[in-house]
């Protein structure tokens, strides 16, 4: 099936840091999402993306849908310790019903 | 708005016994909700796509007798696990598609832990 290439996997960081991760994938996506999740809980929604070169803030969060519909990256600006969590993206394929297809997570670790 | 819950949170059951699991939108109408397993630090697997008053369509490697999907109405839907063997041992999360427009977003239910033992 279709994969979206998340990374990085893991991610341990300083309160107060920037984070960087993002998504690929071979194939076009009429959508990006990115979600959290918490531990015992289910994915919560942080941004939605849904043209080529939107760029999407949330608060801290920056999101943006690359040109080619194939990639997408999520920012956190001065991370602080409740940002850790698993972060997902999620993209929407064309004519794929628009299910959604979940990248592996990145896991975030903040040390106070 | 747009609020998605599961119950039972978590159900620990034996081995060969039938778990049932609910997800319901609670504050808007889904004409489709999604069921998804994840395995610990795993990312979140399709299983099924519940379309209300019509038959679930699973993805392949997913058994359609073992894992029983309702949706009788635009707020519920319902997963059976059948026969349960510790295999099946997973966290098992609902989602529910706001439909209409250019638009397309899931929200997710916080998930059910199921063991069986």
């Amino acid at each position: 099936g279709q994969q979206l290439n998340q990374s990085p996997q893991s991610m341990f960081i300083q309160e107060g840091e920037d984070v960087s991760m993002n998504c690929t994938s071979s194939s076009i996506f009429n959508t990006w999402l990115w979600y959290k999740q918490e531990p015992g809980e289910g994915p919560v929604l942080l941004i939605a993306l849904y043209k080529a070169g939107e760029l999407t803030s949330n608060g801290r969060l920056t999101a943006q849908f690359g040109i080619t519909r194939k990639d997408s990256f999520l920012n956190i600006s001065a991370s602080i310790p409740s940002d850790v969590g698993i972060y997902f993206c999620a993209g929407q394929l064309l004519n794929a019903g628009n299910m959604l297809t979940f990248g592996g997570g990145t896991r975030l670790m903040v040390k106070p | 708005g747009a609020v998605v819950s599961q119950h039972p949170s978590w159900v620990i059951c034996k081995s060969g016994t039938s778990v049932k699991i609910e997800c319901r939108s609670l504050d808007f109408q889904a004409t489709t909700m999604f069921w998804y397993r994840q395995f610990p630090k795993q990312s979140l697997m399709l299983m099924a796509t519940s379309n209300e008053g019509s038959k679930a369509t699973y993805e392949q490697g997913v058994e359609k007798d073992k894992f029983l999907i309702n949706h009788a109405s635009l707020t519920l839907s319902t997963l059976t696990v059948t026969s349960a063997h510790p295999e099946d041992s997973s966290f098992y999360i609902c989602s529910a598609r706001l439909a209409g427009g250019p638009k397309y977003e899931q929200y997710f239910g916080p998930g059910t832990r199921l063991t069986v033992t």
